[in-house]
């Protein structure tokens, strides 16, 4: 199947600074991308949309300035904390679409491993 | 609001039986339902879809089952094994042509436990 990658996977930093997670789909191009983020025992929660070449679409509640987003090629996106505060410490997860999915003939996302932020 | 819920937070099976999760949803315009697996400190992983248009489909050990009228789908697993135990998230898609392109949204999840 389709492979996504996340990088790092564990992060620690302390508060006021800015962290930069990738996400590369490693063996497709994916002209869309999503971020997530999850809390211990929540859903995951969609903070925003990526375009390949254009501007991210943020979800309600979630600050652009804060969280930026950049998707500069078919394979990466980056989603870059800026003055991360302990609140921002969560499990951040990007999601690429692979297309039509042969198999099953249904787009499918495929998700990134995460990536753990702990703000100190 | 929660759009999609999973209201049962946890559930216990024996190994060969079935499991059954259930997911409920309340946003009419969803026309899409996934289902992924998914293990701590991991992304999740797709297991099955289903359409709207459709009210069943299986894969292998898999099937999922959608009840418009309800609002409601369903996984199951026959029959269960140990290696099934994980988080399980249902997710909904709405307004993307019967695909998963849009954006999804998730459900709370269901630690499934399948024991020996």
């Amino acid at each position: 199947g389709a492979v996504v990658s996340q990088h790092p996977s564990r992060v620690i930093c302390k508060s006021g600074t800015s962290v930069k997670i990738e996400c590369r789909s490693l063996d497709f191009q994916a002209t869309t991308m999503f971020w997530y983020r999850q809390f211990p025992k929540q859903s995951l929660m969609l903070m925003a949309t990526s375009n390949e070449g254009s501007k991210a679409t943020y979800e309600q509640g979630v600050e652009k300035d804060k969280f930026l987003i950049n998707h500069a090629s078919l394979t990466l996106s980056t989603l870059t904390v800026t003055s991360a505060h302990p609140e921002d410490s969560s499990f951040y997860i990007c999601s690429a679409n692979a297309g039509l999915a042969l198999r099953t003939m249904t787009d499918t996302q495929y998700f990134g491993p995460g990536t753990r932020l702990t703000v100190l | 609001d929660q759009q999609v819920k999973q209201n049962s937070p946890s559930l216990s099976v024996q190994e060969g039986r079935i499991s059954i999760l259930n997911c409920d949803y309340t946003n009419s315009m969803f026309d899409y339902f996934l289902w992924y697996k998914k293990y701590p400190a991991e992304g999740p992983t797709f297991l099955i879809s289903i359409s709207s248009i459709k009210d069943k489909n299986e894969d292998g050990r898999f099937t999922v089952f959608l009840n418009k009228s309800a609002k409601h789908l369903s996984l199951h697993i026959v029959p269960s094994q140990p290696g099934d135990s994980a988080v399980y998230f249902c997710a909904a898609s709405a307004n993307a042509g019967g695909t998963s392109y849009g954006k999804l949204t998730f459900g709370q999840g269901t630690i499934l436990t399948v024991h020996p």
